[in-house]
């Protein structure tokens, strides 16, 4: 299984809401990232966590907040958005640097849509 | 200058052609190769992963790297509509945990 889910599919949200995007592995890798990535473009990489701590965090604003709860899973919290936040989210996931097999594999992506 | 370069296209072929897609770089500690295919409002999908240099095969797909030169490739042949996608390469270092992107080749194959 080298499936990576990530809920909900699509999110349409104000300036004031806050929400939050779920990203789920069940392959034991133990590093898992979130991208954003606008249309036409590659995927830009937000944040990275290996072995449940921030390793990379790009600069991100603090309106974007990264939780690791556990190995499988991986949060993303968003309060007081802009409407240039607007794109694809994308949760990915790789086993640790130290193995080979090192690829990354994504989820499906959220949607999102500020207003 | 950007640390992985490819050509955004957009690129057309009639079905049945061999697509030829590269990138190059400029770090020679890469060491990680990988391919994926993006639909549109999609996330992207592994297509090949190669580790360090050579080829390798996966039904209509080929992946080559050379090290030497800096670059890779990835050749479809009999191509489909169904493959009418974007194709991200991407790369990685032997220690970290980044990835770093091309801009993406846009595909038609056109019936």
């Amino acid at each position: 299984d080298t499936e990576v889910t990530q809920t909900p599919k699509h999110l349409v949200m104000g300036m004031t809401n806050k929400k939050s995007l779920k990203c789920e592995q069940h392959m034991g890798h133990r590093a898992m990232y979130w991208y954003k990535q606008k249309a036409k473009k590659p995927p830009e990489l937000m944040f990275v966590y290996s072995y449940e701590k921030l390793s990379i965090n790009e600069s991100v604003p603090s309106r974007f907040s990264p939780e690791c709860p556990n190995s499988s899973l991986l949060n993303l919290h968003l309060h007081a958005l802009q409407p240039e936040d607007s794109a694809l989210y994308l949760c990915a996931s790789s086993q640790d640097r130290w193995y080979r097999g090192y690829e990354q594999y994504f989820g499906p992506g959220t949607r999102l849509t500020v207003t | 200058q950007k640390e992985v370069e490819q050509d955004p296209g957009p690129l057309s072929v009639p079905e049945g052609a061999i697509v030829s897609l590269n990138c190059t770089y400029s770090n020679s500690a890469f060491q990680y190769f990988m391919w994926y295919r993006q639909y549109s409002r999609k996330g992207p999908e592994l297509l090949m992963y190669t580790y360090s240099s050579g080829n390798k095969e996966d039904g209509r797909f080929t992946a080559q790297v050379d090290k030497s030169s800096k670059y890779i490739s990835l050749f479809i042949r009999d191509s489909q509509p169904s493959d009418s996608a974007t194709y991200l390469c991407a790369m990685s270092l032997l220690t970290g945990n980044q990835f770093y992107f091309g801009t993406g080749t846009s595909l038609t194959v056109i019936p």
